[in-house]
């Protein structure tokens, strides 16, 4: 099994529509999750970190769930500019790095 | 704040020439990283530094790869020699500290031919 497992897609999804991506991750002993964006052929850039109770940065809602051990990434009113990877990371409490997921590509049609 | 600086941006070889990437991390952060990126993949870590030792190098190919922080600031990452499977972008990223966000440079995007 993946450290970290994503849908790679791609979601094809309209201007203005809610979109959901969730991620699985295997160590249950992890304690920091963190979403990042990755646009095409550039680096990728900290979105969001996770926290236990779930946070929210404008359009975007990040929840954890330990039990299931999954992290998802909520983006409503998709704009044209939401386009790009999707990274989700997890830390490696053995290891103190951070793992990558291979990313879930959103693209947003006008 | 100067981010992360990385270079060459580009870089073309041929199998079995060697190479060299230079990173400057954003002033402060005592963690440096390195990582491979192959087209469709996440970045997977080859090494991290913290201040100029090495905490991790469990997934560095080191009978070829090899990466130094000698004064604790910018790193150098060598491939020697090189393999068709080495083209990928190679990203470095540095943090405050272990485990914290990490932000990344533009990356130096290897051809092997």
């Amino acid at each position: 099994r993946k450290e970290v497992e994503q849908d790679p897609g791609p979601f094809n999804v309209p201007e203005g529509a809610t979109v959901a991506f969730n991620c699985t991750y295997s160590n249950s002993a992890s304690q920091s999750f963190f979403w990042y964006r990755q646009d095409c052929r550039k680096e990728p850039k900290l979105l969001m970190s996770v926290y236990s109770s779930g946070n929210e940065d404008g359009r975007f809602t990040a929840q954890l769930n330990r039990a299931s051990q999954y992290i998802s990434l909520l983006i409503r009113d998709s704009k044209l500019s939401d386009s790009a990877t999707y990274l989700c990371v997890v830390n490696d409490p053995g290891r103190r790095a951070l793992t990558f997921g291979s990313g879930t590509r959103l693209q947003v049609q006008p | 704040e100067a981010g992360v600086a990385q270079s060459p941006r580009y870089k073309i070889i041929e199998k079995r020439q060697s190479v060299a990437f230079w990173c400057n991390p954003i002033s402060g952060h005592a963690t440096l990283y390195w990582y491979q990126q192959i087209l469709g993949q996440g970045p997977k870590l080859l090494i991290q530094f913290q201040n100029n030792g090495v905490v991790d190098d469990s997934q560095l190919p080191k009978d070829r790869f090899s990466a130094e922080r000698l004064k604790g600031v910018d790193s150098t990452l060598k491939i020697q020699p090189a393999k068709l499977e080495d083209s990928a972008v190679y990203l470095c990223a540095s943090s405050l500290d272990r485990g914290e966000p990490q932000h990344f440079g533009d990356g130096t995007r290897l051809s092997i031919l």
